[in-house]
């Protein structure tokens, strides 16, 4: 257990609608990255939080949006959903101070139908 | 930009064997770090090992090795005594080093995935 928890585990919806996936990070972690695990694409990072502030953008799509909160929980909103948003969501945490490891959550599935 | 190579998509072991899973990257940095993940079918994302570059030494964990070979941009993973729980994808990633205080965003491999049999 990484101590990165994210909820749902899983989530089916359907195309055109809107969803939020939640990510609480180890005790202490003030980073947060979200990665996108999909068959054509591999594992992509989407973008990174540090202590509340947008720190880094990777290939994440206009419709895609992320925050994080006060006490530094991360939500990643999906939105205008698509069949190709269809993949495994990943939250990692790190700790500060130059720390260079990040420690993984379980994922969210998203299945869009 | 950097870029991470796999060039195995599958490799297979017996139990007991030792295999060695291959990685490349490309960066223009001179400090940065590498890591190995293990993804099982369970779908966790596992850090396995991780290697900073300043470091001469390869790094060692238990069974898990890496040969790091700077100059020619080459990482690879060696897995002693494999066992049927090594079974898994292995996924090489690269960092950059850390931005004001935290970690930089990982650059993955496509992944090897590695076969155990008795």
């Amino acid at each position: 257990d990484s101590g990165v928890t994210q909820t749902p585990k899983h989530l089916i919806t359907a195309t055109g609608q809107r969803v939020t996936l939640r990510c609480s990070p180890r005790s202490g972690d003030l980073s947060v990255y979200w990665y996108q695990q999909s068959l054509d694409q591999g594992l992509q990072f989407l973008i990174h939080y540090y202590n509340g502030e947008e720190r880094a953008k990777g290939n994440i799509l206009e419709r895609f949006s992320a925050q994080q909160f006060p006490d530094l929980h991360s939500e990643l909103n999906l939105s205008s959903l698509e069949l190709g948003d269809s993949a495994l969501y990943f939250c990692a945490s790190s700790a500060s101070r130059s720390s260079y490891e990040q420690y993984f959550g379980p994922g969210t599935r998203l299945t869009v139908t | 930009a950097q870029t991470v190579t796999q060039s195995q998509p599958e490799m297979s072991v017996q139990e007991a064997e030792t295999v060695t899973l291959s990685c490349t990257y490309d960066t223009s940095e001179s400090d940065y770090y590498l890591f190995w993940y293990k993804q099982p079918p369970s779908r966790q994302m596992i850090l396995v090992i991780r290697q900073e570059a300043y470091k001469q030494q390869n790094a060692t964990e238990n069974r898990f090795s890496v040969n790091f070979q700077k100059a020619a941009k080459s990482f690879s993973l060696k897995i002693s005594d494999s066992q049927l729980g090594d079974a898994a994808m292995y996924f090489c990633a690269y960092s950059a080093s850390p931005n004001t205080g935290t970690a930089s965003k990982l650059t993955f491999g496509t992944g090897t995935r590695l076969q155990v049999t008795l």
